[in-house]
């Protein structure tokens, strides 16, 4: 099973700020990296799936990047709004293998 | 178009007692997946259909939980004589293929609880 790690656990961020966490997880046998957004009493959304070393990805205020080599991916958030208070969840897939291994995810509150 | 849809929202059940869990993935997606997120969890996974190919259920906690596919698209996942362990959000996920970068769409879960 892939150990798949997020930090920080938790963090508060003021609106309008910018802010990012880290998403680390086994480089070998890497297949590929998802991120996901989970508000509460909503089902988890799909951010971003990325395969590739030196990945960028952006959606909006939201950007992703991913080191493949060195096993790790980190999620920006510019500007911060109250709406991206959520759980930022990351989740590793390695080659071979049909499961995702998630962290115990990112959990963001933008206060106003 | 409609995204996958899990029932019961919620369960409150008793020690010993079966339950059976449902979801309705999107249509068109071959494979399904079951998750569960315990208190103070990562998300967990359980179980996988990936059209008709045999279920990889290597996630399965134990011979208490099962789970079925029929026709390639419904599933139920059963827990029987459940403990109070198996409390729990159960989520379920569909994608269309097997492919790297194919993102997996989650219902909106059932919380389990047991009494």
């Amino acid at each position: 099973i892939l150990n798949v790690e997020q930090s920080p656990q938790s963090l508060h961020v003021q609106e309008g700020d910018s802010t990012n966490f880290t998403c680390s997880f086994p480089s070998s046998n890497f297949y590929a990296l998802h991120w996901y957004r989970w508000e509460t009493a909503k089902s988890p959304e799909a951010l971003f799936v990325m395969t590739l070393n030196g990945d960028e990805k952006k959606k909006g205020r939201i950007s992703a990047t991913l080191n493949t080599k060195e096993g790790y991916s980190y999620l920006y958030i510019k500007g911060s709004q109250p709406e991206d208070s959520a759980t930022y969840l990351c989740a590793c897939r390695g080659d071979g293998n049909n499961r995702l291994a998630f962290g115990k995810g990112n959990q963001v509150v933008v206060i106003p | 178009g409609a995204g996958v849809s899990q029932s019961p929202s919620n369960k409150v059940t008793e020690k010993g007692k079966d339950v059976e869990l449902r979801c309705d993935p999107i249509s068109g997606h071959t494979a399904l997946y079951w998750y569960r997120q315990s208190l103070g969890q990562g998300l967990e996974f359980l179980i996988y259909f990936q059209g008709n190919s045999a279920p990889d259920k290597s996630g399965l906690p134990s011979d208490r939980f099962s789970a079925e596919r029929t026709g390639g698209s419904v599933s139920t996942l059963t827990i029987q004589r459940t403990q109070q362990e198996d409390s729990a959000v159960y989520l379920c996920a569909s994608s269309l293929v097997r492919g790297p970068g194919q993102p997996q769409h989650f219902g909106d879960g059932t919380r389990l609880s047991i009494l």
